[in-house]
Parts: structure tokens; C-alpha cells; sequence
């Protein structure tokens, strides 16, 4: 069974801080790791993907198969980040891809 | 542009009607899920659906079901709809196979009084 894990609900900040949007995984295969991002009154979308290997709106996330993480993080924090962010699991493999989420967080970026 | 649509953006019903949610997307994606929004529960899967006319429970099917009959549109039924479903509900599609996205549509709240 695959599961993601978020262990903060909500995340505040002061503008300018540093954030680190926490999330662990467990799956037994290889897993393919994502963070969506859903601001006020808009559909959830795809901020970034381990494989990619990018950086979104200055967001950047290492997977780390050793602690099965794959936190996000921002070195400085702007009021436009403040979003609920979902962690979500989808499985590197052949087959039905079905795609697991964490239960949010969401980040207050506190002008 | 990638477009996953909802019919309705809001929804009313009473306990025991019979409630459809309908989905389309117009990006010939295999795959096709329903998911329920929930404060401090995050995304949990109802249903999805690989294929036309298949279908797979998630986490969470009681008291739902599916229906695919065209590539492009996946239904969600709620047989006979009780409180406890009030909730935001949400369709994604994704391409099977690749590594890409789930794309998702604009979400329907649904009332159940």
C-alpha cells in the first residue's frame, strides 16, 4: 500500500523566511513524487515533480529515498506563496497509476 | 489548453436523492478520478477509472459509484445521498503511462441537507 504523510495542517511564516513543507512517503516500489499547489479559489495544480528536478516559483524538492522524503522548500517566503500544498505518491511503474495524496498543508506567509 | 470541466460548481441536494457529478476532459487521458476535499483530510480517492467502462475503488467507495461510458467523461453517483457526503469533490484526468500530471477541474461543492 502506498501512503504520504504531511505532518503539519498549517505552516506561518514571516515573509522572507525560510519554508520547509514537510512530507514522507512509504511505498515499496519506486515512486514517482509530486507537490501541488492550490491558491485561494483556483483548481489544484502540479507545482513541481521529482523527476523533473526544477524550480518552481523558487520552490525546490529533493526526493530522499533514504528517509523517504520529499520535503518543499523556499529559502525566502513571499505573501503569494501563501496556498494549501499537497504532497502526492504515484507509483514508477507499469499499470494503473492510481495517485495517492498527503492531507495538506497550508502556508500563511505573515507580511 | 489543457481543460478538465465539472458540470456544476455548486450543488443542493436532500438526503436520499439520487446525485450525479459529471466530469470531462477534453485531453484524451486514460486515466480519470474522482476524489472528495475534506479540511484536515486532504484528497481521498473515491473512484477511478483506466479505461472506458473500467473502474477501480479507491480509498473511500461506500456509497459511491462510477460511470464511463465515453473516454471523455467519468461520472460520480451518489445512490442515495446522505450529510456526511457534503463535501468539495474533485475530477482529475492523466495520461497512462509517462510521467505526467493529474490535471483537475474546478471542483463541485456539493450540500447534502
Amino acid at each position: 500500500a502506498q501512503r504520504v504523510t504531511q505532518p503539519e495542517k498549517l505552516l506561518s511564516v514571516f515573509k522572507g523566511a525560510p519554508v520547509e513543507l514537510k512530507c514522507n512517503y512509504s511505498y515499496s516500489g519506486s515512486p514517482e513524487l509530486f507537490w501541488y499547489v492550490q491558491y485561494s479559489r483556483q483548481r489544484l495544480q502540479l507545482l513541481l515533480r521529482h523527476i523533473s528536478r526544477e524550480s518552481i516559483k523558487g520552490f525546490t524538492a529533493d526526493l530522499n529515498k533514504g528517509e523517504t522524503s520529499f520535503h518543499l522548500k523556499k529559502p525566502f517566503a513571499q505573501e503569494e506563496d501563501s496556498a494549501m500544498y499537497y504532497c502526492a505518491l504515484r507509483p514508477n511503474s507499469g499499470g494503473y497509476q492510481k495517485v495517492t495524496f498527503g492531507t495538506g498543508t497550508k502556508l500563511q506567509v505573515i507580511p | 489548453d489543457v481543460k478538465v470541466t465539472q458540470s456544476s460548481r455548486y450543488l443542493v441536494k436532500r438526503t436520499g436523492e439520487k446525485v450525479f457529478l459529471e466530469c470531462v476532459q477534453d485531453m484524451d487521458h486514460e486515466n480519470m478520478f474522482w476524489y472528495r476535499q475534506d479540511p484536515g483530510l486532504g484528497l481521498r480517492l473515491i473512484y477511478f477509472s483506466y479505461d472506458v467502462k473500467m473502474k477501480e475503488k479507491g480509498d473511500i467507495p461506500e456509497g459511491y459509484s462510477v460511470s464511463r461510458e465515453k473516454k471523455e467523461r467519468f461520472s460520480l453517483i451518489l445512490e442515495s445521498a446522505s450529510t456526511n457526503q457534503t463535501s468539495m469533490y474533485l475530477c482529475a484526468s492523466s495520461i497512462q503511462g509517462g510521467r505526467t500530471e493529474a490535471f483537475f477541474g474546478q471542483g463541485t461543492r456539493l450540500t447534502v441537507v
